[in-house]
């Protein structure tokens, strides 16, 4: 089976614009997870999408958005973009909210 | 937020040696889950853990679920070049407002010297 795939890989952005990155599971996975991984806080939880519905969000200002598709592909957009912004995106699928979760590569997001 | 006491920070040892690293936490996980990630990449996968007491093994690698549920640990016997990265231990609670959210600590970082 294909693993989690994200696009895009880099993205450069200035302050105050905005964001989507897309996020693809493992074939036959619902749940998708997204986290923010920086050197200061480590990996933080953000939301998690199971079904086209949002079941759970982590502690991020609502400048954090996400939804998902029916095919279970996900997206996620942060708007009016800050440079504390800047980090490596991480999604990962599950094939339901509480079983174990496959990384994707991430998305480095370099907000200048 | 959150994270779960993760120790040692880094280690620094010859090829060969074992290793051993170990994640506590305050309260109770259901789930404990050990990744590894190299530079620019996202996390994959080690070996994980769903009952108390449970240990469980892939290839060189050994992990522990503590029987408290509070604490596991990973061990890494005969090392060589290619273990270098960083290892994340992550666990999981039970019920609605852990859906598909996983507590990380805060990684060990292994160099492995030929």
């Amino acid at each position: 089976k294909a693993g989690v795939t994200q696009t895009p890989r880099y993205l450069i952005k200035t302050r105050g614009q905005q964001v989507t990155l897309s996020c693809s599971p493992i074939s036959g996975h619902r749940s998708v997870s997204w986290y923010q991984q920086t050197p200061g806080q480590g990996l933080q939880f953000l939301f998690e999408y199971f079904s086209e519905t949002q079941r759970n969000k982590g502690n991020f200002p609502g400048r954090f958005s996400g939804r998902q598709f029916s095919n279970s592909r996900s997206e996620m957009n942060v708007s009016t973009l800050e440079l504390g912004d800047s980090a490596l995106y991480l999604c990962a699928s599950s094939p339901g909210p509480l079983e174990t979760q496959y990384f994707g590569p991430g998305t480095r997001l370099l907000v200048l | 937020g959150q994270q779960l006491n993760q120790s040692p920070q880094s280690m620094f040892i010859q090829e060969g040696e074992d290793v051993s690293m170990n994640c506590t936490s305050s309260s109770i996980f259901n789930t404990w889950l050990w990744y590894k990630q190299d530079p620019g990449e996202g996390p994959v996968l080690l070996i994980a853990l769903y009952k108390a007491g449970e240990l469980t093994s892939n290839g060189r690698l050994t992990a522990q679920f503590g029987i408290t549920r509070k604490d596991s640990f990973l061990n890494i016997s005969a090392s060589i070049p290619s273990d270098v990265g960083i290892y994340f231990c992550a666990g999981q609670r039970a019920g609605g407002t852990s859906y598909g959210k996983l507590t990380f600590g805060q990684g060990t970082i292994l160099t492995v010297h030929p």
